[in-house]
């Protein structure tokens, strides 16, 4: 069953501080792995998007990883700002078939406290 | 550039009765997909269209939902009747046929069942 699971369901850090959010998969077969960050009442915007050969990919403060022999990822924020409160999403797309929907994760809250 | 529009925003409306959801895609995207989020789960995938044919209904839960994409443009989403369960956020998302992995969301539709 293709699935992404998400670790930690929510965090708390300071402004300013590091954070790292973990996402598993069981997606197969893999096409590429997304981050997307999804604020209050909004819909999920694209952060960072990786397939099958790239380790890492970074947008500004945010840096993706991406281990497809274990199948993990990681995001990396870098000096939290307070509007990067927001929920933090792991979404994985099989290959191949006709259509091309997305497998998303629970995701992770970030909430960032002055 | 408009992003993806979705109309209403948030919609309460009483078990039995009927709700329809309406997605304007960005212009010139001819796939546009509808997504679902019920509280605590993560967004799921409902059906997938290509213009205006249905490339993926995999995802309709059952038979009182009733997508629609006449013409190719705005696609509409329709719950009759509705029940308790279709409580939730419903995602609309669209993206170019050269590049259908680049999804873009719209803000969502909160539909509330009591």
């Amino acid at each position: 069953k293709n699935q992404v699971e998400q670790s930690p369901q929510s965090l708390i850090i300071l402004e300013g501080k590091n954070c790292t959010l973990q996402c598993n998969y069981t997606v197969s077969p893999f096409s590429n792995l997304r981050w997307y960050k999804q604020d209050t009442g909004r819909g999920p915007v694209s952060l960072t998007i990786m397939t099958f050969s790239e380790n890492t990919k970074s947008n500004g403060r945010y840096t993706a990883t991406l281990d497809a022999d274990t199948k993990q990822s990681s995001l990396h924020i870098t000096a939290s700002q307070l509007s990067d409160s927001a929920s933090y999403i792991c979404v994985v797309s099989a290959w191949g078939g006709a259509t091309n929907k997305l497998i998303f994760g629970t995701g992770t809250l970030l909430a960032v406290q002055p | 550039e408009a992003g993806v529009t979705q109309f209403p925003s948030h919609s309460v409306i009483e078990k039995g009765q009927t709700v329809t959801l309406r997605c304007d895609p960005i212009s010139g995207h001819d796939n546009l997909y509808w997504y679902r989020r019920v509280m605590g789960k993560e967004i799921k995938f409902l059906l997938h269209f290509v213009k205006e044919s249905k490339q993926d209904e995999s995802g309709m839960p059952n038979n009182r939902f009733l997508a629609e994409r006449t013409g190719g443009t705005y696609s509409t989403l329709k719950v009759q009747p509705a029940e308790l369960e279709d409580s939730g956020v419903y995602f609309c998302a669209s993206s170019q046929a050269r590049n259908p992995y680049e999804q873009y969301f719209g803000p969502g539709t909160r539909l509330t069942v009591t």
